[in-house]
């Protein structure tokens, strides 16, 4: 089983909803990272998780809060998010998170603020 | 300078023919390197990656990698109206206890019949 996965694969929220994101793997992957990807640009990294702890957050604003509660699954929790906070939003996990590991990548979360 | 680069394209090659596309990076410490295909409102799908330097081929692809001159190229053989997508360039950079990748802008390939 090579599959991430990510619940729902489409969020529409207001900017007083506080939502969450799903990601899931059986891969047996020690890392676990957050993405978002804007049309037409690059994914950019957001947050990464190793052996469930948080290694790296690039300056994400405190709307978006990140939560690993094992090994297998990954949430990032939404609250009081800007319009222009819309975009594909993609969770990936690889073996380790040191480097010569592959990432591999869920389908995604598109989230529309309105 | 930007950490990785490569060409936006788009790069058009007929059906049948050899596509090359190419990226450089900036630092000098990088130690993997990894090529994305994505096609439009899909997630990145992992075609190739490559750690030491020279050719690594798998199908109709091939990874290059040239530490030296901090290039890295993907070469698609046989190319099929499948291929096209927008392909990113992602380097693995290490950072205190974990590493992360770094993506180019990614190259729109469009194969013509």
């Amino acid at each position: 089983d090579t599959e991430v996965t990510q619940t729902p694969k489409h969020l529409v929220m207001g900017m007083t909803n506080k939502k969450s994101l799903k990601c899931e793997q059986h891969m047996g992957h020690r890392a676990m990272y957050w993405y978002k990807q804007k049309a037409k640009k690059p994914p950019e990294l957001m947050f990464v998780y190793s052996y469930e702890k948080l290694s790296i957050n690039e300056s994400v604003p405190s709307r978006f809060s990140p939560e690993c509660p094992n090994s297998s699954l990954l949430n990032l929790h939404l609250h009081a998010l800007q319009p222009e906070d819309s975009a594909l939003y993609l969770c990936a996990s690889s073996q380790t998170a040191g480097s010569h590991n592959e990432q591999f990548f869920g389908p995604g979360t598109r989230l529309t603020v309105l | 300078q930007k950490e990785v680069e490569q060409n936006s394209g788009p790069l058009s090659v007929p059906e049948g023919a050899i596509a090359s596309l190419n990226c450089t990076y900036s630092d000098r410490g990088s130690q993997s390197f990894f090529w994305y295909r994505q096609y439009s409102g899909k997630s990145p799908e992992l075609i190739m990656f490559i750690y030491s330097n020279g050719d690594k081929e798998d199908g109709r692809f091939t990874a290059q990698l040239n530490k030296a001159s901090q290039y890295v190229s993907l070469l698609i053989r046989d190319s099929q109206p499948s291929d096209s997508a927008t392909y990113l360039c992602a380097v693995n950079m290490l950072y205190s206890s974990a590493s992360k990748i770094i993506f180019g802008s990614g190259t729109r390939l469009s194969i013509r019949p």
